[in-house]
């Protein structure tokens, strides 16, 4: 199991380009969390999503951000029209389950995908 | 609202000496508490969660609820344990504990 994968791992972009940032969850799991790690901070919740679901996305700021995962192929975290404070290491992270709490319910975290806005 | 506060950002210790990594946290309600390690390189992984009880690569961490505090904590420090660790806090069976939220971060140097 290779684990959650994030591409690309560094992302360039200017202001006002979109940034598309991708993430495959671990084997046999359908439960993803996208989180942002602002400089000098600790990560913070965006959105929780299963396939074909947001379930969460109390964290997403309320414009030019946008989540999906559908039902093949990876989950994506959309930035539109991006601007320097975008700037930052975005996480995925995937469980085998969501809700219901307990042991078993870690979740898994991807190396990050860090983006730059010039 | 919940908060994970880690007073420090970075702690430096000899090989062999006692470490303890702080956290304090605010919820209001039963949390669930974690500590995350990142070495260096490599992503971002549990350490420990209280409901386990574990000990992991010696590390224990007892959750305080009268001082809201869940302290990571080793007798005697290695090398091998210099990394960046994160406290982080979940609602628990009752909130949504999907959600984690975490300290800044402590950047722990075992010095040789």
């Amino acid at each position: 199991n290779a684990g959650v994968m994030q591409n690309p791992r560094h992302l360039v972009r200017r202001r006002g380009q979109e940034a598309r940032l991708r993430c495959s969850p671990m084997k046999g799991h359908s439960h993803v969390y996208w989180y942002r790690q602002l400089p000098e901070e600790g990560l913070k919740f965006m959105v929780y999503l299963q396939k074909e679901n947001i379930i969460d996305e109390s964290g997403m700021p309320k414009e030019r951000f946008s989540a999906e995962f559908p039902k093949e192929g990876p989950s994506i975290l959309r930035i539109q029209q991006v601007v320097r404070g975008d700037s930052a290491a975005y996480f995925c992270a995937s469980s085998p389950r969501g809700t219901s709490g307990g042991a078993g319910n870690e979740q898994f975290f991807g190396p990050g995908t860090r983006l730059t806005v010039l | 609202a919940q908060r994970v506060t880690q007073p420090e950002k970075l702690l430096s210790v000899f090989k062999g000496a006692p470490v303890e990594l702080k956290c304090n946290y605010s919820y209001s309600g039963s949390p669930e508490l974690f500590w995350y390690v990142q070495y260096s390189r490599q992503r971002l992984q549990l350490l420990l969660r209280h409901i386990s009880r574990e000990s992991i690569k010696g590390f224990t961490a007892d959750l305080n609820k009268g001082e809201t505090s869940f302290h990571l904590k080793k007798p005697f420090a290695q090398e091998e344990d210099s990394a960046m660790y994160y406290c982080a806090l979940s609602g628990g069976s009752g909130g949504s504990n999907y959600k984690l939220t975490f300290g800044k971060g402590t950047l722990l140097t075992v010095n040789p």
